[in-house]
């Protein structure tokens, strides 16, 4: 089955403690990007990648970092994590990203609470 | 800025009934626009996208009409069923970096 499988789905944590979520896709997508969905503003790009070894910044980076060194996984890592960054986060892939009629594809995503 | 938003926080619509949640855009760049279903727990999931050279697409159930004279995009769902319930987001799509921008959400509540 197609999918897009985001862990953990659930995670409490402390200020400070470094922590990585961690995503995948079985269909060969170049195109993968990390997402923030917070109330009252909507889903948010935090990162994205067109293809191994190629990421760059959304509209929030700060705070986080990814990596691409494989197609399959881009892991979203936040190295000092701030209780501002609690939010339920998506990741999402797709077949590429330019020309356009790709649509992406969501994982079902990872709420984080950091206290 | 760009900004992508929705007109209604919340749409309640008898089962059976047509449902059309609509979405205002700012930014004319964009080559796509989308619409994405999400229930409850899950993820984002796609329904239909028109690309900015059209006004009208079909789907099963669902049309999208795009109007780019006042920048505004609907989403109609026909035959308004249970399983329709959910957040509805409108998104834009750049073709260079496939970046999208999302609306705020309307949430579709279907009565028996």
């Amino acid at each position: 089955e197609a999918q897009v499988t985001q862990n953990p789905r659930y995670l409490i944590t402390v200020t400070g403690k470094k922590l990585t979520v961690t995503c995948s896709q079985n269909m060969n997508h170049e195109y993968m990007s990390w997402y923030r969905q917070d109330p009252g503003l909507g889903l948010r790009q935090i990162y994205y990648s067109m293809n191994v070894e190629v990421t760059d910044k959304g509209d929030v980076p700060e705070g986080y970092k990814v990596s691409r060194k494989e197609k399959r996984n881009f892991p979203l890592i936040l190295e000092s994590p701030s209780p501002n960054q609690t939010s339920l986060y998506f990741c999402a892939s797709s077949l590429w990203a330019a020309g356009g009629g790709q649509p992406q594809h969501f994982g079902d995503g990872t709420r984080l609470s950091i206290l | 800025g760009e900004s992508v938003g929705l007109h209604l926080p919340t749409l309640s619509v008898q089962e059976g009934d047509n449902s059309i949640i609509n979405c205002a855009y700012s930014n004319s760049a964009s080559d796509y626009f989308i619409w994405y279903k999400q229930e409850s727990g899950k993820g984002p999931q796609f329904i239909i996208d028109i690309r900015s050279n059209m006004d009208k697409r079909q789907g099963q159930r669902v049309t999208v009409l795009l109007n780019k004279t006042v920048k505004h995009l609907s989403l109609q769902i026909a035959a308004t069923q249970p399983g329709d319930s959910a957040v509805y987001f409108c998104a834009e799509r750049s073709s260079n970096t496939g970046k999208l921008i999302f609306g705020q959400g309307t949430t579709l509540q279907v009565k028996p």
